[in-house]
């Protein structure tokens, strides 16, 4: 059993370009969720996918979008980056065939934003 | 008022020492509590996983919920140097379409 994998590990930008993140989802998942991990704070959650159909969404503002593909895999995109948006994002899967469903996640995409 | 609140920390014991950590919430919706185990700057990794009110016992660690007062601990029993640590709770309701988090306690076993 494959556990969640992201891409890139560490990334750095300037003000203004655009970014994308990638997760894999452990196998069997269905459901993916995107967190963004403030430095000393917890996780915040962005949105949620499933069924590549995008299932809850916090709140972020629309320049977060993401994509979830027929495999269970998803991305991640940030447009017009802003120096807050440097933080830890963190790809979380989940299986909603589950009575609990729990969160396993990845080991995150360090983006610094300069 | 946040979701769900966690005191930062830092906690320093000694090893072998009993640790508490703790969180309260505001959503009475919330029915499901998990602990989560950060260590620094990696994924959190799913420790317990408890449902509605009651206790939760695996190894070293006791997980606790007390729905009447929107309160959740997480005991660890004999603490080791390898527990050191920030400690995330996290809770979300029936639907599960969102996961809320406590800004993590960081916690220090000092051999």
């Amino acid at each position: 059993e494959t556990g969640v994998t992201q891409s890139p590990t560490h990334l750095i930008k300037t003000r203004g370009q655009q970014v994308t993140l990638r997760c894999s989802s452990q196998s069997g998942h269905n459901t993916v969720s995107w967190y963004q991990q403030a430095l000393g704070q917890g996780p915040q959650f962005i949105f949620q996918y499933y069924r590549e159909e995008e299932n809850g969404r916090g709140n972020f503002p629309p320049r977060f979008s993401g994509l979830q593909f027929p495999n269970y895999s998803s991305e991640l995109n940030v447009n017009a980056l802003e120096l807050d948006d440097s933080a830890l994002y963190l790809c979380a899967s989940s299986s909603n065939r589950d009575r609990d469903e729990k969160l396993f996640f990845g080991s995150g995409t360090q983006l610094s934003v300069l | 008022q946040k979701e769900v609140e966690q005191d930062p920390g830092p906690l320093s014991v000694p090893e072998g020492a009993i640790v508490s950590l703790n969180c309260t919430y505001s959503n009475s919706a919330f029915q499901y509590f998990m602990w989560y185990r950060q260590y620094s700057r990696k994924g959190p990794e799913l420790l317990m996983y408890t449902y509605s009110s009651g206790n939760k016992e695996d190894g070293r660690f006791t997980a606790q919920v007390d729905k009447s007062s929107k309160y959740i601990s997480l005991f660890i029993r004999d603490s080791q140097p390898s527990d050191s640590a920030t400690y995330l709770c996290a809770m979300t309701g029936p639907n599960f379409n969102k996961f809320y988090f406590g800004s993590g306690t960081k916690l220090n076993v000092k051999p």
